[in-house]
């Protein structure tokens, strides 16, 4: 099976503007989760996507949005990007066949993102 | 705010020598998950120790679990320059992964 893709793998936006993030999980896989990488703030928890449906989600402001389509692919939006906003986010997918927490996470190879 | 806390923050040995690194965590968790990462790439899955385990061999990784501490730890044994990489461990707290800040590992040839 292919892996976790993610487009684009590098990307430089200014401050102000917004950008889109895909992420397409690896076939059959249900849930995909959303992780931002920061050397000070290390791994942090964006949200997560079940059938379409968000289950959870981090500690993070309201400019950061994702959503999940029928296909399991999964996209994130920041608006109005900040300096701190960059960063390498990560997707992950898992099959959530079990139903509840412990399943191994698949990760793509990242976004990076720089705000100038 | 992370669930787990790895030690050392960053670990140089010789290639053949044995690496460990601990995590610890600070609510109950279901299992314990270890990752590594190559050089700001994404993340690969290495091992899964539940909770109700207390050892986990997987070639040459080894993990332990001691849920009374709170703590896992991590060995690699005859280290390779391939090894050369950060880890990280992640506990599960309401269905979302929480990582520690993980432990750079640099194996010298």
């Amino acid at each position: 099976k292919a892996g976790v893709t993610q487009t684009p793998r590098y990307l430089i936006k200014t401050r102000g503007q917004q950008v889109t993030l895909s992420c397409s999980p690896i076939s059959g896989h249900r849930s995909v989760s959303w992780y931002q990488q920061t050397p000070g703030q290390g791994l942090q928890f964006l949200f997560e996507y079940f059938s379409e449906t968000q289950r959870n989600k981090g500690n993070f402001p309201g400019r950061f949005s994702g959503r999940q389509f029928s296909n399991s692919r999964s996209e994130m939006n920041v608006s109005t990007l900040e300096l701190g906003d960059s960063a390498l986010y990560l997707c992950a997918s898992s099959p959530w066949t079990s139903g509840g927490a412990g399943e191994t996470q698949y990760f793509g190879p990242g976004t990076r993102l720089l705000v100038l | 705010s992370q669930q787990g806390e790895e030690d050392p923050q960053a670990l140089s040995i010789q290639e053949g020598e044995n690496a460990t690194m601990n995590c610890s965590y600070k609510t109950s968790i279901n299992n314990l998950q270890w990752y590594r990462q190559n050089s700001g790439r994404g993340l690969v899955h290495l091992i899964l120790i539940r909770s109700n385990e207390r050892e986990k061999h997987s070639g040459r990784l080894r993990v332990t679990l001691d849920t009374s501490k709170k703590s896992s730890s991590l060995l690699i044994t005859a280290s390779r320059a391939a090894d050369t990489a950060s880890y990280f461990c992640a506990t599960d707290p309401d269905y979302k992964l929480s990582f520690g800040a993980g432990t750079t590992v640099t194996v010298r040839a």
